[in-house]
């Protein structure tokens, strides 16, 4: 079976930093995705781990360590128009398995 | 480039009644199409994947069925609809060529279901 934890809400100010921790533990891995989701539309793509270490993208930056199950999206330099929802996603083969996401929302 | 495309966007049905929700791609060729269904405040249920006409799989038990009668055409039916059904239906598709599994989905469908 697939479970994928992650917190439910965080809040933050803007400019600040947020780390959204997602810890998996699934019968199948070949990657780790996180999409953003803003209310009302589509996820999209974000970040995408498949070997361990982080990833740099911007403002945002994944991390994944294979052996603890585990990952975290970093979002720097927190913007209005971050808030929304951020998803976990673990692959096996052709599927993706969610997490339930993360609102952030970040204050003025 | 490749393009994904749903509707309805939303869509109000009272219970017992049909559904048809309909997805298809443009810009690419055998591409795996799923469906999922998003509850209020909740994660992405996958419900249906397809890997080729007319080949579906289910994922969860449900009032739901999927059907592709085309290669670019993915669609969400139902005889006769449950207040549960109601949520956010998302179509979403990869390239089957590589094994890297983003998906690319479409705007969605708002279901309530009365």
């Amino acid at each position: 079976g697939q479970n994928i934890d992650q917190p439910t809400e965080m809040t933050a100010t803007e400019g600040a930093i947020v780390q959204i921790n997602c810890t998996y533990q699934t019968s199948g891995f070949n990657g780790l995705f996180w999409y953003q989701q803003h209310a009302g539309e589509a996820p999209t793509f974000l970040s995408y781990n498949v070997l361990d270490g982080l990833e740099e993208k911007g403002r945002f930056s994944s991390f994944l360590s294979r052996s603890k199950g585990y990952s975290y999206l970093l979002l720097k330099e927190l913007q209005m128009k971050d808030s929304a929802s951020y998803l976990c996603a673990v692959s096996n083969d052709y599927k993706l398995s969610f997490g339930a996401g993360t609102t952030v929302t970040v204050r003025a | 480039s490749q393009t994904i495309h749903q509707w309805p966007a939303t869509l109000v049905q009272p219970v017992g009644s049909p559904l048809s929700l309909e997805c298809t791609v443009e810009g690419t060729s055998n591409p795996n199409l799923y469906w999922y269904r998003q509850a209020a405040g909740r994660g992405l249920q996958l419900l249906f994947y397809s890997v080729g006409i007319g080949q579906i799989s289910s994922e969860v038990p449900q009032n739901l069925s999927a059907s592709r009668p085309q290669d670019r055409q993915f669609i969400l039916s139902s005889k006769k609809l449950l207040l549960s059904d109601s949520g956010f239906y998302l179509c979403a598709w990869r390239t089957a060529l590589i094994s890297y599994n983003e998906q690319f989905f479409g705007p969605g469908t708002r279901l309530t279901v009365l």
